[in-house]
């Protein structure tokens, strides 16, 4: 099986950078994966990472090490619409279906 | 594209009737999933489908649970009989593989009382 570990909340003021990070446990992994929920709403894909590096998508970047079995969700030039929960997820080669953390809830204020 | 479809987007029923939640995935999109999500136990994959079929159902927590593809516009996941501990939002998601992002509908928020 795979088990992902992420902070339950972080809190961070608007225009800062924060980092979420996100450790695994898992056989035969396949890629990490950064999911964003709005309270409400449905997850969102955010970032797919399968080599270990820095992918980045405008604001939001996310770093993988396949060595460490860890990776990180940067989000930069922090607004308050980025309030949400952020969830990692893993792909083993084996199943081939996410598996996700379970969540870190980002809190932005002015 | 309209997005991956699902309905009822609420439902309320009492325990021991049955539930018939529907999804619609996003055309072109080999892969479907059924999750579940609750305060307690977080985002739970199901069941899988690929081309239509079922790859992995070992997240069906029991017997009572059940899922079809019938073709590829169309996935059911069906309670029968409903409890109470059924109750969380159940989200239909499509992708194109592994290496490729899901997109989750905007899921069935059921409730059993």
């Amino acid at each position: 099986g795979q088990s992902l570990e992420q902070p339950s909340e972080v809190t961070a003021v608007e225009g800062a950078i924060v980092q979420i990070n996100c450790t695994y446990q898992t056989s035969g992994f396949y890629g990490l994966s950064w999911y964003q929920q709005h309270d409400g709403g449905a997850p969102t894909f955010l970032s797919y990472n399968a080599l270990d590096g820095l992918e980045e998508t405008g604001r939001f970047s996310s770093f993988l090490s396949r060595s460490d079995s860890y990776g990180y969700l940067l989000l930069q030039e922090l607004q308050m619409k980025d309030s949400a929960s952020y969830f990692c997820a893993a792909t083993d080669t084996g199943r081939r279906a996410l598996t996700f953390g379970s969540g870190t809830r980002l809190q932005v204020q002015p | 594209d309209a997005g991956v479809i699902q309905s009822p987007r609420h439902e309320v029923t009492e325990m021991g009737q049955e539930v018939t939640l529907r999804c619609k995935p996003i055309s072109g999109h080999d892969y479907l999933f059924w999750y579940r999500q609750t305060m307690m136990r977080g985002l739970e994959l199901l069941i899988y489908f690929n081309n239509n079929v079922p790859i992995d159902d070992s997240g069906m927590p029991e017997d009572r649970f059940s899922a079809k593809m019938p073709n590829a516009s169309f996935s059911t996941l069906k309670i029968q009989p409903s409890e109470p501990r059924d109750s969380a939002v159940y989200f239909c998601a499509s992708s194109q593989g592994p290496a490729y992002g899901y997109t989750f509908g905007s899921g069935t928020r059921l409730t059993v009382v």
